[in-house]
C-alpha cells in the first residue's frame, strides 16, 4: 500500500535555529514527490517537486532533497513567518493522478 | 490573476440534510481535484476531473457523495443525507494538466454537521 509518513508531527524552533523535516514514503513507482506549505485556515501552497533520487530544489530558506525512500525539507535560519504546516505528498505511477499526502509537520518559529 | 475559489467558506447543516459545495478553478486549468481534510488527518483524495469527465470515483467515501463539473470549469461536490462524520474541510484544487503534481488549492469549505 502506498504510504507517506512525516516526522516529527510538530517542531518548535528559535529564530535562526536550522533543522530538517522528514518525509518517508513507500510507493509502487514514484512519479513525483511534492512539498506544500499550509497556513491555518488556508489551502496548501505548492513549494517543490522532486522526481528522482539525488535531486535538490531550493527556495529562500528552504531546500528539499530526495532519496529512494525519503525526502527532507531543510530549513536554514528560519524566521517566524516560516511557521506553518508542511505537507509532503507522492504521486505513484500506478495511482493515476491522485496525490497521497502525509499528515504534515507543524513548524513554529519563535523570535 | 484569480486563484481557485470555493463557496461557501463555512457551512453548518443538520444531520440528514443535503449540501452542495462549489469550486471555481483557475481559468485554463483542465484538471480539477477534490480532497477532504479532517482534524488530525492528512488530505484525503476524493475525486478528480479531466475536463468534465471523472474516470475514477473510487475515492468517494460513500454513495452519498457525488461530484460533477460543467463546461470544463465549475465543479460541485454534493453530499446527500449528511452524517456527523462528514464534518471536515473540503478542499478543491486545479492544475494545468492531469499528471501535474503542482496543484493550486482553494481556501476550502469547512463543513460542520450537527
Amino acid at each position: 500500500e502506498d504510504q507517506v509518513t512525516q516526522s516529527p508531527e510538530a517542531l518548535r524552533l528559535q529564530e535562526g535555529e536550522s533543522s530538517s523535516l522528514n518525509c518517508s514514503y513507500t510507493v509502487s513507482g514514484l512519479r513525483g514527490l511534492f512539498w506544500y506549505r499550509q497556513d491555518p485556515g488556508k489551502g496548501p501552497e505548492f513549494l517543490f517537486t522532486l522526481y528522482s533520487a539525488g535531486e535538490e530544489k531550493e527556495k529562500e530558506r528552504l531546500k528539499a532533497t530526495l532519496t529512494k525512500k525519503e525526502s527532507f525539507l531543510h530549513i536554514t535560519a528560519p524566521k517566524p513567518e516560516d511557521s506553518a504546516t508542511y505537507l509532503c505528498a507522492v504521486q505513484a505511477s500506478q495511482a493515476g493522478t491522485a496525490l497521497i499526502f502525509g499528515k504534515g509537520t507543524t513548524l513554529s518559529v519563535s523570535s | 490573476g484569480a486563484g481557485v475559489s470555493q463557496s461557501p467558506s463555512n457551512k453548518v447543516t443538520e444531520k440528514g440534510k443535503d449540501v452542495e459545495l462549489r469550486c471555481d478553478p483557475i481559468s485554463g486549468h483542465t484538471a480539477l481535484y477534490w480532497y477532504r481534510q479532517s482534524l488530525g488527518q492528512g488530505l484525503e483524495f476524493l475525486i478528480y476531473f479531466q475536463g468534465n469527465s471523472a474516470p475514477d470515483k473510487s475515492g468517494l467515501p460513500s454513495d452519498r457523495f457525488s461530484a460533477e463539473r460543467t463546461g470544463g470549469s465549475v465543479s460541485t461536490l454534493t453530499i446527500q443525507r449528511t452524517q456527523q462524520e462528514d464534518s471536515a474541510v473540503y478542499l478543491c484544487a486545479s492544475s494545468l494538466w492531469l499528471t501535474s503534481g503542482e496543484q493550486f488549492f482553494g481556501p476550502g469549505t469547512r463543513l460542520t454537521v450537527l
